[in-house]
């Protein structure tokens, strides 16, 4: 699977969208761009995935570029409660098992 | 559903006791993973299972740790003797793959922190 770069901290005001980049320049044809986060003390939450389109669920927007090499999680009206370290994480589609995680990005919304 | 459920949910011991940690997955889900998470090391995987067969143990530190799955409904990680480079906390998760496409969303339970002293 390939490997993903975030930033390592962001801040948000609250009620603001939160754009959360990552980079994933070796990705390749049949792996799938997935975002986790976690709130603090528990444990990581699925948010949203995609292939090459454009994702919107009712949590969040994923953006991916047309090469694919990267791609942004939106969360259009950040909360407070949206304060977590948001996980990106690339995966093929043969792979049912693992999940590697990074460092992540500690996502701080701010009232 | 419940979620997945783990058990306890805080241990403290001291270095070279026996320590078990307790998985139950979501009812259906034939995949259930151990997870370890650190300052240091971010969140690690140890193992994994389908249909209660361990597929990787890759991840899993040294022989003082085991993990079975001995039915559909329960797992355990197993640390033996435990030292104080194993606090941590552990996350149990499980998922049903048999979705459309790729789509295998892990659940995660609450996680065990552990603290060997």
């Amino acid at each position: 699977d390939a490997k993903t770069t975030q930033p390592t901290s962001m801040d948000c005001a609250e009620g603001r969208a939160a754009n959360l980049p990552c980079n994933h320049s070796t990705i390749s044809g049949n792996e799938y761009v997935y975002w986790y986060r976690q709130i603090h003390s528990q444990g990581p939450q699925y948010i949203i995935h995609g292939l090459k389109n454009n994702e919107t669920n009712e949590m969040a927007s994923l953006i991916i570029t047309e090469d694919r090499k990267s791609s942004t999680l939106i969360l259009p009206h950040a909360t407070l409660r949206d304060t977590a370290v948001y996980y990106c994480i690339v995966r093929s589609s043969s792979n049912t098992g693992k999940l590697i995680f990074g460092q992540g990005t500690t996502l701080q919304v701010k009232p | 559903d419940a979620g997945v459920i783990q058990s306890p949910r805080h241990e403290v011991t001291e270095m070279g006791q026996e320590v078990t940690l307790r998985c139950k997955p979501i009812s259906g889900h034939d995949y259930l993973f151990w997870y370890r998470q650190t300052m240091m090391r971010g969140l690690e995987l140890l193992i994994y299972f389908n249909n209660n067969v361990p597929i990787d143990d890759s991840g899993m530190p040294e022989d003082r740790f085991s993990a079975k799955m001995p039915n559909a409904s329960f797992s355990t990680l197993k640390i033996q003797p435990s030292e104080p480079r194993d606090s941590a906390v552990y996350f149990c998760a499980s998922t049903d793959p048999s979705g459309v496409g790729s789509y295998n969303e892990q659940f995660f339970g609450p996680g065990t922190r552990l603290t060997v002293l």
